[in-house]
């Protein structure tokens, strides 16, 4: 079974549109972050959650942890053409903070 | 705004050959990290490094690979001999403390003949 399960794996949206990726684990998340990759480019840190119930906003991109601290939502509001790429989620899930596990990605287009 | 930076951007080697990849962390940071994205798959663990020592390595971490802060600001990756399967690309991070945002390079695409 898959550690950090994302979904979904693409997405396909029209401008101004609102949208939501899930990542979700079986296991308790210590630290929950969230990425922007374009392919075959570097990760764009995005947003951190550590705390149950924790939320946090930039711009149009809101980042929640659930209380139980296994499932992270990212939410942007209006997408726009450049919030275009693939959202990656990693975690910390052996409580160490010295490594993260990520998920398989999603994929999201915005259509103009 | 201080980033990571890596070089090469892009490294071509035969099979069997050795390589070096180097990485300059964020000139605060303590924290630095290798992970690999084999391509199609997902974002992996390799190291993380402290204090000039290995704190957590992965099962890919094994004997063909080393890692070095040969100074005080470069941070090296080292496949001694590659092996086809190696090809990925390999991404550097640093974070400032342990429980801080890591933060990545752009990757350095290896791809072996």
């Amino acid at each position: 079974s898959q550690e950090l399960e994302q979904s979904p794996q693409s997405l396909i949206v029209q401008e101004g549109k609102n949208l939501t990726i899930n990542c979700t684990s079986s296991k308790t998340l210590y630290g929950l972050y969230w990425y922007k990759q374009k392919y075959g480019e570097g990760l764009i840190f995005l947003m951190m959650l550590q705390k149950g119930g924790e939320e946090k906003s930039h711009e149009k991109i809101t980042a929640k942890l659930d209380e139980k601290k296994q499932q992270s939502s990212l939410h942007i509001t209006a997408s726009q053409p450049s919030h275009a790429g693939i959202y990656l989620c990693g975690a910390d899930i052996s409580g160490s903070a010295r490594q993260l596990t990520f998920g398989s990605g999603t994929q999201l287009t915005v259509l103009p | 705004e201080p980033e990571v930076t890596q070089t090469p951007s892009h490294q071509v080697t035969q099979m069997g050959q050795e390589v070096i990849l180097r990485c300059v962390p964020i000139s605060n940071h303590l924290y630095f990290y290798w992970y690999r994205q084999i391509l199609g798959q997902k974002v992996e663990f390799l190291v993380s490094f402290y204090n000039n020592e290995i704190s957590e390595k992965s099962e890919i971490f094994d004997d063909q690979f080393s890692v070095e802060r040969p100074d005080g600001s470069n941070f090296t990756l080292k496949i001694r001999s590659t092996k086809l399967e190696d090809s990925a690309m390999y991404f550097c991070a640093s974070s400032r403390l342990v429980n801080n945002e890591q933060f990545f390079g752009p990757g350095t695409r290896l791809t072996v003949l």
